[in-house]
């Protein structure tokens, strides 16, 4: 089956600092990869997306690069801002599917 | 352009009653329609799909339902809420053929 482990949290880190997310997945077909951001007290929202290997989403400064040949697709961000705290979530659906796989989540905390 | 909407937003209700969460889109048709739940420091579970009116998938065995009256409406019930259905529950849509999923703004569903 598809599923999809990202980095357990919470990350807190100070503005400016280098963000990692890391996030793997597992798939039975050729899927796209996602990466939403959860501010507090919202809903979903999409971050960033890749179809195909070697794509690369980016977005709002953040990027993540689709890496078949290692299951990933890692979120970084080279420079955090306070308003950056949010949870992020990778998710996956899989070529023969409706459904989005998601990972647990990843808190991140920016201090000023 | 596209718009989801959910209400309530916010919902208190004691154990053992009725639950209706409503679930709207604009600018679009025949979308297809999901309802995920999240709970308290966890990651998003799908519970139901639609993929047309009338046309509902149960992801889980659960006290939940939905229904799909109308093209662009998707509604989740139950007849009695349990403890365990309080939650974040968050309605989403997509395009028939395209991968990325919408989300609404969620409803906080908090079962005492």
């Amino acid at each position: 089956g598809n599923s999809v482990t990202q980095m357990e949290g919470p990350v807190t880190l100070s503005e400016e600092a280098f963000l990692t997310i890391n996030c793997t997945y597992t798939a039975t077909g050729y899927p796209s990869l996602f990466w939403y951001v959860q501010y507090p007290g919202e809903g979903l929202q999409l971050l960033l997306k890749a179809t195909k290997a070697d794509d690369k989403g980016s977005n709002k400064g953040f990027e993540a690069t689709y890496r078949k040949e290692t299951t990933s697709f890692h979120l970084e961000k080279g420079s955090v801002q306070v308003s950056d705290s949010a949870v992020y979530f990778c998710a996956l659906r899989d070529s023969n599917d409706y459904k989005l796989s998601f990972g647990a989540g990843t808190t991140v905390t920016v201090r000023a | 352009s596209q718009t989801i909407h959910q209400w309530p937003a916010t919902l208190v209700q004691p154990v053992g009653s009725p639950l209706s969460l409503e679930c709207t889109v604009e600018g679009t048709s025949n979308p297809n329609l999901y309802w995920y739940r999240q709970a308290a420091g966890r990651g998003l579970q799908l519970l139901f799909y639609s993929v047309g009116i009338g046309q509902i998938s149960s992801e889980v065995p659960q006290n939940l339902s939905a229904s799909r009256p109308q093209d662009r409406q998707f509604i989740l019930s139950s007849k009695k809420l349990l403890l365990s259905d309080s939650g974040f529950y968050l309605c989403a849509w997509s395009l028939r053929g395209v991968e990325t999923q919408y989300f609404g703004p969620g409803t906080r569903l908090l079962v005492l």
